[in-house]
């Protein structure tokens, strides 16, 4: 159980265009999903809270406007990566919190790697 | 804001030696410890978790760590590594806000390399 995907696991894009990565819970229900970015052989960096229903949280120095999460339903979480530069490649992490494990434990997925040419 | 310190970023052992990593954290309230780990090309997995309750915590792998509440630290200990232990382990806290656990802040990380 708590298995958690992501899609696409690899996307290269063009400068400037857009690109959605979806996070899903495959067998639990999550209210709140988080985002992470993982440079190269640095650690994960928390982006942002995305609760169902309502707008994300976002730590101090993510931009919002560039980083758009929509958390449509208990299993479903995207992110929006826009007008993509190179500097955005990077490694991409959902996690999502099990409502049903008293909130405490997150799961990861296996990540998204972005790479903007 | 919390923060996480691991002291070793690249850990060089041969196999049956005895394995510490180093994690402390800043943050004067109640907190969550975890470590996790990340094999080569794979995506990261819970290696063991502290909440409450005993400060010794077994985690999956013959793993272990100390919750030393006065040192604010989670060390991560394993009596006899074995190469397949070669991988990257995070050191991670959060704390308990509203409806849950917050997201997590990871340390830099150690690279553990497992010399046959």
């Amino acid at each position: 159980g708590a298995v958690v995907s992501q899609h696409p696991s690899r996307v290269i894009c063009k400068s400037g265009t857009s690109v959605k990565i979806e996070c899903r819970s495959l067998d639990f229900q999550a209210t709140t999903m988080f985002w992470y970015r993982q440079f190269p052989k640095k650690s994960l960096m928390l982006m942002a809270t995305s609760n169902e229903g309502s707008k994300a949280t976002y730590e101090q120095g993510v931009e919002k406007d560039k980083f758009l999460i929509n958390h449509a339903s208990l299993t479903l979480s995207t992110l929006t990566v826009t007008s993509a530069h190179p500097e955005d490649s990077s490694f991409y992490i959902c996690s999502a919190r099990d409502l049903g494990q008293g909130a405490y434990e997150q799961y990861f997925g296996p990540g998204t790697r972005l790479t903007v040419t | 804001a919390q923060s996480v310190s691991q002291h070793n970023h690249h850990v060089i052992l041969s196999e049956a030696a005895s394995l510490e990593l180093g994690c402390n954290y800043s943050y004067g309230g109640t907190v969550n410890l975890f470590w996790y780990v990340q094999y080569p090309g794979q995506h990261l997995q819970l290696l063991l978790k502290y909440f409450s309750g005993d400060p010794l915590v077994k985690g999956i792998k013959g793993f272990e760590a100390e919750f030393i509440k006065s040192k604010f630290s989670f060390n991560l200990r394993k009596p006899s590594v074995q190469w397949s232990d070669t991988a990257e382990y995070f050191c991670a806290v959060n704390k308990w806000s509203g409806g849950g656990a917050d997201g997590l802040t990871f340390g830099k990380g150690t690279h553990l390399i497992i010399q046959p």
